[in-house]
């Protein structure tokens, strides 16, 4: 079984630029959630999105932006680039909300901004 | 509002030695607690998981300890290994929900 795909891998952009993350997830897994990584921040929760619906968002600016696919593939935007935008991304599936079942993260996106 | 609070935020540990990293949780409706370890380079994973009507649960080396009344929980990683030098996340559920709160992570460094 594929685990959770995220394209590209590194990336470099420009402040001002706007950038498209993707994130394939576990087959049939319906939930897909975003977090940004940073050195002393920990995983800090970006969005959720399960059945192509937005359901939960973490507390960032609307540059940050994502969508979900009928197949469940994601994709995530940030507008505008900053520098402080420069973070390891990360996503991560889920397939049941049950007691014990996890979330399987992909092995992220580095972004530099310069 | 940080509902999982994670201390330290780093650990130096000599090989042999025993490595113990906090958790504390507000929201008393999480009801399943797990650790994910993370290499770098790498996304986290699952590494050990507990649910509140345990107070430990032990695989191998790592073992979780839980306090219901206080609501905190802690992970105790014995005969500590360089190979064990990776950051830890305590995470936070609860069951009507896909998606875990996460702690600040640690940063663990074992020497050898």
């Amino acid at each position: 079984k594929a685990g959770v795909t995220q394209t590209p891998r590194y990336l470099i952009k420009t402040r001002g630029q706007q950038v498209t993350l993707s994130c394939s997830p576990i087959s049939g897994h319906r939930s897909v959630s975003w977090y940004q990584q940073t050195p002393g921040q920990g995983l800090q929760f970006l969005f959720e999105y399960f059945s192509e619906t937005q359901r939960n968002k973490g507390n960032f600016p609307g540059r940050f932006s994502g969508r979900q696919f009928s197949n469940s593939r994601s994709e995530m935007n940030v507008s505008t680039l900053e520098l402080g935008d420069s973070a390891l991304y990360l996503c991560a599936s889920s397939g049941n909300r049950g007691w014990g079942t996890e979330a399987f993260f992909g092995q992220g996106t580095r972004l530099t901004v310069v | 509002q940080q509902q999982v609070k994670q201390s330290p935020q780093s650990l130096i540990v000599q090989k042999g030695g025993i490595s113990i990293i906090n958790c504390a949780y507000e929201n008393t409706a999480f009801d399943y607690f797990p650790w994910y370890q993370q290499f770098p380079g790498k996304g986290p994973a699952l590494l050990i998981a507990i649910r509140p009507d345990v107070s430990e649960k032990k695989e191998g080396r790592f073992t979780i300890s839980f306090n219901k009344s206080a609501k905190q929980f802690s992970l105790h990683i014995m005969d500590s290994q360089p190979g064990d030098s990776a950051t830890y996340f305590c995470a936070a559920k609860s069951g009507g929900s896909y998606i875990p709160t996460f702690g600040r992570g640690t940063s663990l460094i074992v020497h050898p």
